[in-house]
Formats: structure tokens, sequence, C-alpha cells
């Protein structure tokens, strides 16, 4: 079955430390992928998103994320967090056929200590 | 600010009720996405609309509906509520354009509806 998953519930850094949020699908053919993230009380911000090219895909807010086909995967990254960066985060998938809505994680919800 | 806008913000209703969430899209997008988030189901995608029709149904229940109209906003439908309903109704817009093969999705700031 198709599906998006986001194995960790939640991760807590401190500020400064880097960042690391996975996310895995299962889909036939290579989708469309996109980190989307969720301050509390806020609606849903673009990161990034990957269509093809470059696996290595940088965002907003000093984000990125690396597309790795073999192991189905498209992680989050940051080098340095900061205490505004806590949140939710949402990986979502486009399948590129049939129906083109966007299926998502579960979310990381992302606690920074000072 | 995505350019997506939802009104009201919040909305507090009684079981049995019926309520109407709206949304303008961003300037220039044909497709409107609606998603219901809720702390069981996560989120999950309820309907699509490109261009005034409807494109693609998902979770959706049938006591909810939706229409997209001439303007571009849509607007979605929820009767004879339940508890259940509760949740944080989010809308989307995307261009629509090139056969949609490189959308992007755009989410306004949500509506959050209670019902008690």
């Amino acid at each position: 079955a198709q599906s998006v998953t986001q194995p960790d519930i939640h991760i807590t850094v401190s500020e400064g430390a880097s960042l690391e949020l996975r996310c895995n699908y299962s889909y036939g053919a290579t989708p469309y992928l996109f980190w989307y993230v969720q301050s509390p009380g806020q609606g849903l911000q673009l990161l990034l998103k990957y269509f093809s090219g470059d696996t290595l895909v940088q965002g907003i807010k000093g984000f990125e994320a690396e597309f790795k086909r073999s192991q189905s995967s498209f992680n989050l990254r940051k080098p340095s967090v900061h205490w505004s960066d806590a949140a939710e985060y949402f990986c979502a998938v486009d399948p590129l056929t049939g129906r083109r809505a966007l299926t998502f994680g579960s979310g990381t919800r992302l606690q920074v200590q000072p | 600010d995505s350019g997506v806008t939802q009104t009201p913000k919040h909305l507090i209703t009684a079981t049995g009720q019926r309520v109407t969430l709206r949304c303008s899209p961003r300037s220039g997008d044909l497709s409107v996405y609606w998603y219901q988030q809720s702390l069981d189901q996560g989120l999950q995608f309820l309907i699509q609309y490109y261009n005034g029709e409807e494109r693609a149904k998902g979770n959706i229940l049938e006591r909810f509906s939706a229409q997209q109209f001439p303007d571009l906003h849509s607007e979605l439908n929820l009767s004879s509520l339940e508890l259940g309903d509760s949740a944080l109704y989010f809308c989307a817009s995307s261009p629509g354009t090139s056969g949609g093969l490189t959308d992007t999705q755009y989410f306004g700031p949500g509506t959050r509806l209670t019902v008690l």
C-alpha cells in the first residue's frame, strides 16, 4: 500500500545542534516530495520540495532535504537549530498518478531546548 | 503569508448543526483542496476542485460537500455535525496549470471547528 512514514513522533534537540527528521515513502514510482512546517496554532508552510534533478534540495529557513531513491527516503536536515524552529514537521507526497492530492506523514514534533 | 485566506478562523457550534467554511485561493490558482487535521486521523485529504469542477475525492463524509464558485473561491459545507467532526480544516490552492505536473500546494491558516 502507498504510504508515508515519519518514524519519529517527537524529537528534542538543543539550540545550535544539528537536526535530521526522517521520512520514508512507499510508492511504485518516485513521487513528488515535500516538507511542510506547522507552528502552534498556524497553518502549513512549505519548507521545500523535490520534483527531479539534484537530490539535495535547499529550502527556506536554512533547511535542506536529501532524496535517496535506494532508501525511499527524503530526510530533512538543518545544521544549527534555532529556538524558533520548534514546530511540527510534515513530510508529504504527491503520487503523480491518479488522485494528485497530498498524502501526509503523521508528523514529527520538534522541541528545542535552550 | 501564503496568499490563501480562510474564514472564519474559529467556529464553535453544536451537534446536528450545519456550518460553511470559506476559502479564497492565491491569485491565479485554479485548484483548491480541502484537508482535515484531527488528532486521531492526522492530515487527510477531503476533496479537490479545479476551475469550478470537482476533480478528486478523498475521505470525505457524505454529510460534507464542497463547491468552487466562478470567482474560484471555495466553500466546504459540513452538516449534521458530530463531536468527531471537531478538527482543523485547511484549504490549499495550486496553479493547476501544465497538467499539474509540478504543482505545489500552498495552505491557508485553517479554520478550527469545535462541535459541542
